[in-house]
């Protein structure tokens, strides 16, 4: 099992449109959880952290169940910036042993 | 807003040359990471940096590979021999604090070997 699954993509969705992201990892150990996005040949960009109880940052909500080792990603409302690829991402040490796992990315691109 | 920045954008180098790539983490903090990405593949973590030495480094990071922190500022990556697969973004991230769950990310160096 890979480190950090997500969907292959890619998305083509219109503006308006509700699209959902998962993501599934293989260390139960993980500590910390993500979602960044990444423009094309730009560096990755923190949209949110996940946690367990959910959580909501205006158009975007994200979910973690720790005993199915998922995550998602629920853009609402959908603008042509959102067109990004968002990376899954988990933190599997802590402290000095920090790292960040990433997934391969879902390619979104949102049409007017 | 603070940020983390690297130098140069762009290298162009033969196989075989030495590279030294540069960043300059976010002034407070305390946690160094490189990350490579190969195009079209997944951000890969290289190697981790605390307190003057490595916390940890992945396969990848082998005896090529080497960083340092040469003055209170920089944040530097060699490879010593470079390999053409060794083309890819580099991105140099930082974090402030053990407690802390967010790494900032570096715009990013493109390293091109010839």
């Amino acid at each position: 099992r890979k480190e950090v699954e997500q969907d292959p993509g890619p998305f083509n969705v219109p503006e308006g449109a509700t699209v959902a992201f998962n993501c599934t990892y293989s260390n139960s150990a993980s500590q910390s959880f993500f979602w960044y996005r990444q423009d094309c040949r730009k560096e990755p960009k923190l949209l949110m952290s996940v946690y367990s109880s959910g959580n909501e940052d205006g158009r975007f909500t994200a979910q973690l169940n720790r005993a199915s080792q998922y995550i998602s990603l629920l853009i609402r409302d959908s603008k042509l910036s959102d067109s990004a690829t968002y990376l899954c991402v988990v933190n599997m040490g802590g402290g000095s042993n920090y790292k960040l796992t990433f997934g391969k990315g879902t390619l979104l691109t949102v049409n007017p | 807003e603070p940020e983390v920045t690297q130098t140069p954008s762009h290298q162009v180098t033969q196989m075989g040359q030495e590279v030294i790539l540069r960043c300059v983490p976010i002034s407070n903090h305390l946690y160094f990471y490189w990350y490579r990405q190969i195009l079209g593949q997944k951000v890969e973590f290289l190697v981790s940096f605390y307190n003057n030495e490595i916390s940890e480094k992945s396969e990848i990071f082998d005896d090529q590979f080497s960083v340092e922190r040469p003055d209170g500022s920089n944040f530097t990556l060699k490879i010593r021999s470079t390999k053409l697969e060794d083309s890819a973004m580099y991105f140099c991230a930082s974090r402030e604090l053990a407690a802390t769950d967010t790494q900032y990310f570096g715009p990013g160096t493109r390293l091109t070997v010839l």
